[in-house]
């Protein structure tokens, strides 16, 4: 059974520029979940989509958006970069309430 | 809003040691509480899943307890070995949707 497929595995973006980030949950998963992990912040979370609708939100400026397809994959966007959102960025799926993550996305903004 | 803590935030033990990591949680009105495993750079790789009706959960030389009303959790791992060293972290999700609130982390390194 394959896990949750995070691409790409790294990036370096520039400041100002914008960023998509990908995410395939586990087949059958509906709900994928984003987090933020810094050293300074730990885990932090982003959203939540289920069934292509966000439910839940953390307290991130209006830069991160995202969005469900109808195959459940997900993709992460921000915009207008800042040297801040250099960070490991984790995407989650879930089934009932256990949730699986991937190898996570490293983004650098130089 | 849930506030979760690990304590300490680093051990290290030489090989064959009993490893017991702490997690604590302030609203204890969890649905469950799952344990997560961090390697350098890696994603989160889930090792053990308690429910909120469960006091125990053990998954070979791991075994998780929980205790809602004190709001604690621990996670022990038996006879520590080189390739356990990393990174433990302890997550609740917030009622019954999926958004986790997780603890710090505790590095665990295991000494040769």
């Amino acid at each position: 059974k394959a896990g949750v497929t995070q691409t790409p595995r790294y990036l370096i973006k520039t400041r100002g520029q914008q960023v998509t980030l990908s995410c395939s949950p586990i087949s059958g998963h509906r709900s994928v979940s984003w987090y933020q992990q810094t050293p300074g912040q730990g885990l932090q979370f982003l959203f939540e989509y289920f069934s292509e609708t966000q439910r839940n939100k953390g307290n991130f400026p209006g830069r991160f958006s995202g969005r469900q397809f109808s195959n459940s994959r997900s993709e992460m966007n921000v915009s207008t970069l800042e040297l801040g959102d250099s960070a490991l960025y984790l995407c989650a799926s879930a089934l009932g309430t256990e949730a699986f993550f991937g190898q996570g996305t490293r983004l650098t903004v130089v | 809003k849930q506030e979760v803590t690990q304590i300490p935030a680093a051990l290290s033990v030489p090989e064959g040691e009993n490893l017991v990591l702490n997690c604590s949680f302030t609203d204890s009105a969890i649905y469950n509480l799952q344990w997560f495993r961090q390697d350098p750079g890696k994603g989160l790789t889930s090792l053990l899943l308690i429910q909120s009706s469960q006091r125990e959960q053990t998954s070979g030389r791991l075994n998780a307890s929980l205790d809602k009303s004190s709001g604690r959790s621990t996670l022990y791992i038996a006879a520590s070995q080189p390739g356990d060293s990393a990174t433990y972290l302890c997550a609740v999700p917030r009622s019954n949707d999926y958004k986790l609130s997780f603890g710090a982390g505790t590095t665990v390194t295991v000494r040769a």
